[in-house]
């Protein structure tokens, strides 16, 4: 099994550029979130989805959106990057909403310059 | 609002000499507790689940702990590949609300030889 997967690893926008992070799971997850972790900062919730179809804002889901058409994929996509998006974005899943463990991909370091 | 409070922030030890890491929390209704370890560059790791007040959990040199106000965790004779950063979530019971998980800011340990 590969996880949680996560592309791309480092990617570098212009102010007003769009972008989607692919996001991946092959655990058959039904729970699936997206976290953006800044410096001197806990782990914060943009969006989750318990489930294909279903999806829901969390504490920070300003300038993003989602989609969950599939079990396996979970998007995230920046309509008009910000530079106040630079940061690392982290895609996890777990079995369901819980509590249960979250499987966290590798991350994606985003600059927006 | 469920709050997570991590102390210290940082927190060097020489190899072999054992200390405590402290999560504080206040939530509706505790659904769970959960341990991650951080490695830089790379997305959370998960090590604990604990459900209710005097559980306790072991992992090699990693014990955990939680009250009904925190929840410890305990690193005995430590080893430099110890060195990481520790992360602490609760998820709230959703009487009303969500399931929502909230993270603290981490502790960063490094581990001396």
């Amino acid at each position: 099994n590969a996880g949680v997967t996560q592309t791309p690893k480092f990617q570098v926008l212009k102010t007003g550029q769009s972008m989607t992070l692919q996001c991946a799971q092959d655990m058959n997850h039904e729970y699936m979130s997206w976290y953006r972790q800044d410096p001197g900062m806990g782990l914060r919730l943009i969006h989750y989805s318990v489930g294909a179809g279903i999806t829901d804002q969390g504490e920070v889901p300003n300038g993003y959106n989602v989609s969950r058409s599939t079990t396996e994929d979970f998007p995230l996509r920046l309509l008009s990057a910000a530079p106040s998006q630079t940061s690392v974005y982290f895609c996890a899943s777990s079995l369901g909403q819980g509590p249960y463990e979250q499987y966290f991909g590798p991350g994606t370091r985003l600059t927006v310059t | 609002e469920d709050q997570v409070t991590q102390s210290p922030e940082a927190l060097r030890l020489q190899e072999g000499e054992s200390s405590s890491l402290n999560c504080s929390y206040t939530v509706s209704g505790l659904r769970g507790l959960f341990w991650y370890r951080q490695d830089p560059g790379k997305g959370p790791e998960f090590l604990f689940t604990l459900y209710s007040a005097g559980e306790e959990k072991e992992k090699e040199r990693l014990k955990a702990t939680l009250t009904k106000k925190e929840s410890f965790l305990h690193i005995t004779a430590p080893k430099p590949e110890d060195s990481a950063t520790y992360l602490c979530a609760v998820q709230p019971g959703a009487s009303g609300g969500s399931y929502i998980p909230t993270f603290g800011r981490g502790t960063s340990l490094i581990v001396h030889p």
